[in-house]
């Protein structure tokens, strides 16, 4: 059974940083692309970033670019997204999503999601 | 990157077809046949219901169906069911390799 198991979220200060992982099991990390999506509490569904199945190229929402980084450890079939200078616009649940390599617009697996929280 | 266009509601009786519209630009729905739908139930991660404008992952009823004309993509529902209300979502892939949501449209099952 593909599942997906985020974690490392939690209540972070204006400007901190944190890093989120995602554990993958039933598959191999290694053969798909992989996304990161973020959803604020009651609001709509929010792309952050994406993986290529070698890890490069690597692409980033423009609010995001420069403060976020997507990586993966196919060792550990494990997805990262490490988030640095934090604002209170970045609180969401993450969810890290599988996409069908090869088909594009396919993410047709998501996890349970981690919520993030920017706050003094 | 702004969001894709979508109604923020839209509503029909048990029976009835509606179609969820999103509109996009050039850069992204109009350029490329790499859009999809996803569904939210409240407090559950989205699924997948269309990909590549008109394509359903096995096992999404065939009451649902997608299309493109021009920068406009569109969700269909016909016979529509109680189990249909929920949050719908489209995405397109951009010309700046990323991808881009649209605002969300809650269907209600009058």
């Amino acid at each position: 059974e593909v599942q997906l198991v985020e974690s490392g979220g939690g209540l972070v200060q204006p400007g901190g940083s944190l890093t989120l992982s995602c554990v993958a099991s039933g598959f191999s990390l290694r053969s798909n692309w992989m996304h990161w999506v973020r959803q604020a509490p009651g609001k709509g569904l929010f792309w952050v970033a994406r993986i290529d199945i070698d890890g490069r190229p690597t692409n980033y929402a423009d609010s995001v670019k420069g403060r976020f980084t997507i990586s993966r450890d196919n060792g550990k079939n494990t997805l990262y997204l490490q988030m640095s200078s934090l604002r209170p616009e970045d609180t969401a649940v993450y969810y890290c999503v599988r996409s069908v390599y090869g088909v594009y617009g396919n993410f047709d697996s998501w996890g349970p999601g981690t919520l993030v929280t920017v706050s003094s | 990157q702004s969001a894709l266009t979508q109604p923020a509601s839209v509503s029909g009786s048990p029976g009835q077809s509606i179609t969820i519209s999103c509109t996009g630009t050039s850069s992204d729905v109009g350029s490329y046949k790499y859009v999809s739908w996803y569904q939210q139930h409240p407090g559950k991660a989205p699924k997948v219901i269309i990909y590549e404008v008109n394509n359903r992952p096995s096992g999404v009823p065939d009451r649902f169906s997608g299309s493109k004309s021009g920068n406009m993509a569109s969700l269909t529902i016909s016979g529509l069911q109680a189990e249909d209300e929920a949050d719908y979502y489209c995405i397109s892939f951009t010309s700046s390799n990323t991808w881009v949501f649209g605002g969300g449209t809650k269907v209600t099952v009058l």
